[in-house]
């Protein structure tokens, strides 16, 4: 069966340090993957998505990147964290194509930056 | 612009009580539409998934259904117990499916013992 991780759970950072938060996926082959911030009183915000290694579309310029150097791995990252980069990050995968699947999500990164 | 919408913001009820959860949205070409439950610092988890050409879609206590004519979705939840006590997250994936998935804000229910 499918399954997604992320790590870590909870991550207290200072202001104007780097970040990396990693998500994997396991039980299957070319999937999309999606990085989703949920800020507090806010809805889901997609920041990116990859349909393919090396292919990264990005929705909302910031200092956030993210990478995926292997298939069924998707890297979060920023060199220098701000305030305003606080929030819920969760990742998650879909098949493609089919409209009889979903998105499952991970367990989320509570990020705080102090 | 695909833009997903959710009514009421929160909701209290009794246990035991029927409800609905509203969701529209702007677009109707849409490819499926999918419903999640988030408890309180937790991910999502999804509750059912209604494809475009799909009417409705049935789990346990939980029924969806789906008008994309009219660009509307509801979440019916029957004999409800604290433990539904949640944010209920309704998303719409657009088009051929490549697109990502479009959230509203969510409901936040609360089921009174």
């Amino acid at each position: 069966s499918q399954t997604i991780h992320q790590w870590p759970a909870t991550l207290v950072q200072p202001v104007g340090s780097p970040l990396s938060l990693e998500c994997t996926v396991e039980g299957t082959s070319n999937p999309n993957l999606y990085w989703y911030r949920q800020a507090a009183g806010r809805g889901l915000q997609l920041l990116f998505y990859s349909v393919g290694i090396g292919q990264i579309s990005s929705e909302v310029p910031q200092n956030l990147s993210a990478s995926r150097p292997q298939d069924r791995q998707f890297i979060l990252s920023s060199k220098k964290l701000l305030l305003s980069d606080s929030g819920f990050y969760l990742c998650a995968w879909s098949v493609r194509p089919g409209p009889a699947y979903g998105y499952t999500f991970g367990s989320g990164t509570r990020l705080t930056v102090v | 612009k695909q833009e997903v919408t959710q009514i009421p913001a929160a909701l209290s009820v009794p246990e035991g009580e029927n409800l609905v959860l509203n969701c529209s949205f702007t677009d109707s070409a849409i490819y499926n539409l999918q419903w999640f439950r988030q408890d309180p610092g937790k991910g999502l988890t999804s509750l059912l998934l209604i494809q475009s050409s799909q009417r409705e879609q049935t789990s346990g206590r939980l029924n969806a259904s789906l008008d994309k004519s009219s660009g509307r979705s509801t979440l019916y939840i029957a004999a409800s117990q604290p433990g539904d006590s949640a944010t209920y997250l309704c998303a719409v994936r657009q088009g051929t499916g490549n697109t990502p998935l479009v959230f509203g804000k969510g409901t936040r229910l609360s089921v009174i013992a």
